[in-house]
């Protein structure tokens, strides 16, 4: 059975650092890609990035591009998204999604179970 | 690639059909059959329902259908269910970067 299981959720500080995780398991973690939906309260879905494990190729969304940094551990299969200096408006739920890269249009046939990140002084 | 466009919210009565569009441009939707569509329960992850315009994953009950005509996508439930009330999102995937729909909020009466 093919699982996307996220780290817990996180209370930070405007300014701090934090790195979240997303291990996948019942594939083959180096055969797929592996990235990154926001979503703000209340709000919509948000592209962030997406990386191939395989050859950690990481295209970003030019809107997180410069803001969080995508990387992958491929002998523990996890997946991270990453922040240097935490703002206020990071408060959202973070999705770690997978593609096939062999459907057409990015679709993200696996979500993970999301990760609450509130970022309040 | 620019947003794309859905309609805040979409209603129907049990058993009605409705149906929830998605618009983008000739550059993109109009172009491209790289639409895919995601429902999501309150509090919960959301769900791959279509792929590819209109192919359904494996699972996804063929209530759900899709389409695409010029630069709208359309996703319409048939035999409409209290479970099928959700958030419902198109994107549109090409070139490494996803864009998103707004979503749509769909109330069953």
């Amino acid at each position: 059975e093919v699982q996307l299981v996220q780290s817990g959720g996180e209370v930070k500080k405007p300014g701090e650092s934090l790195k979240i995780s997303c291990k996948g398991s019942g594939y083959t973690f180096t055969n797929y890609w592996i990235g990154w939906v926001r979503q703000m309260p209340g709000k919509g879905l948000e592209w962030m990035g997406i990386i191939y494990p395989g050859d950690s190729d990481t295209p970003y969304s030019p809107s997180f591009q410069g803001q969080v940094t995508i990387s992958a551990d491929k002998s523990i299969s996890t997946a991270y998204l990453q922040w240097s200096s935490l703002k206020a408006s990071d408060t959202a739920i973070y999705y770690c999604v997978r593609h096939n890269p062999q459907s057409r249009g990015w679709p993200f046939d696996y979500w993970g179970q999301g990760t609450l990140v509130t970022v309040s002084s | 690639q620019s947003a794309l466009t859905q309609p805040a919210s979409v209603s129907g009565s049990p058993g009605q059909s409705i149906t929830i569009s998605c618009t983008g441009t000739s550059s993109d939707v109009g172009t491209y059959n790289l639409v895919s569509w995601y429902q999501q329960h309150p509090g919960k992850a959301p769900k791959l329902m279509i792929y590819e315009v209109s192919k359904r994953p494996s699972g996804v009950s063929d209530r759900f259908s899709a389409s695409k005509s010029g630069n709208t996508a359309s996703l319409t439930i048939s035999g409409l269910q209290a479970e099928d009330e959700a958030d419902y999102y198109c994107s549109f995937g090409f070139d490494r970067s996803v864009v998103f729909g707004g979503g749509t909020k769909v109330t069953v009466l």
